[in-house]
């Protein structure tokens, strides 16, 4: 089946510092990235829908300028956390599709914490 | 504007037990997606069905079933004879097409633990 490898699994660091976590569609080309925060207990939101070799388009409430979205192969997708503070502590987790309609598939998330 | 709503926060029940995950949903188009997805206690997302709108046939996997009701708009999980490893949060997601683009969002529900007890 499917498989979306998301790196790194787990990070702990200062406030201040930037986060950089990769999403990388391992058996297909993804033509679109999604990228969801999700808080404890708490059900996924969608942050931003990113298709290959295009900009990002971020929900509303998500800002652009502290959620940095690359997509810059059919493979690969990256979220840089920019200026990382304890408020952005959460659970990360990118999805990738082949093509419109078709069924997401998730990674294993990236657990952010924030000092 | 989509919506899924998963009434059950949480359920709680013995191993070999049959369980119902409800999940309702709302939306204005006619053509859209319903998912089921798995996230267990290590969070990764597992992917358990897709239906698309005009699907109104049930599904049986296994030890799993889902019931597509549109006069209704719910699309219902059932796990017969669950199992301890059946214990995770179930999120039932609606996917349509964005406004204005061509990107299918999916809207999460709030998402049901179910917890299965030995």
């Amino acid at each position: 089946g499917a498989v979306v490898s998301q790196h790194p699994s787990w990070v702990i660091c200062k406030s201040g510092t930037s986060v950089k976590i990769e999403c990388r569609s391992l058996d297909f080309q993804a033509t679109t990235m999604f990228w969801y925060r999700q808080f404890p207990k708490q059900s996924l939101m969608l942050m931003a829908t990113s298709n290959e070799g295009s900009k990002a388009t971020y929900e509303q409430g998500v800002e652009k300028d502290k959620f940095l979205i690359n997509h810059a192969s059919l493979t690969l997708s990256t979220l840089t956390v920019t200026s990382a503070h304890p408020e952005d502590s959460s659970f990360y987790i990118c999805s990738a599709t082949r093509r419109n309609n078709q069924p997401q598939h998730f990674g294993d998330g990236t657990r952010l914490s924030i000092l | 504007a989509q919506k899924v709503t998963q009434a059950q926060t949480e359920i709680s029940v013995v191993e070999k037990e049959d369980v119902t995950l409800d999940c309702v949903y709302e939306t204005r188009d006619t053509t859209y997606y319903l998912f089921w997805y798995k996230q267990p206690p290590s969070g990764e997302l597992v992917f358990l069905i897709r239906r698309n709108s005009f699907d109104e046939q049930n599904e049986i996997s296994g030890r799993y079933s889902w019931n597509f009701q549109k006069s209704t708009s719910s699309f219902n999980f059932t796990i017969t004879a669950s199992q301890v490893v059946d214990s995770a949060v179930y999120f039932c997601a609606l996917s349509e097409a964005a406004s204005g683009g061509s990107n299918y969002k999916l809207t999460f529900g709030k998402g049901t633990l179910l917890t299965v007890n030995p």
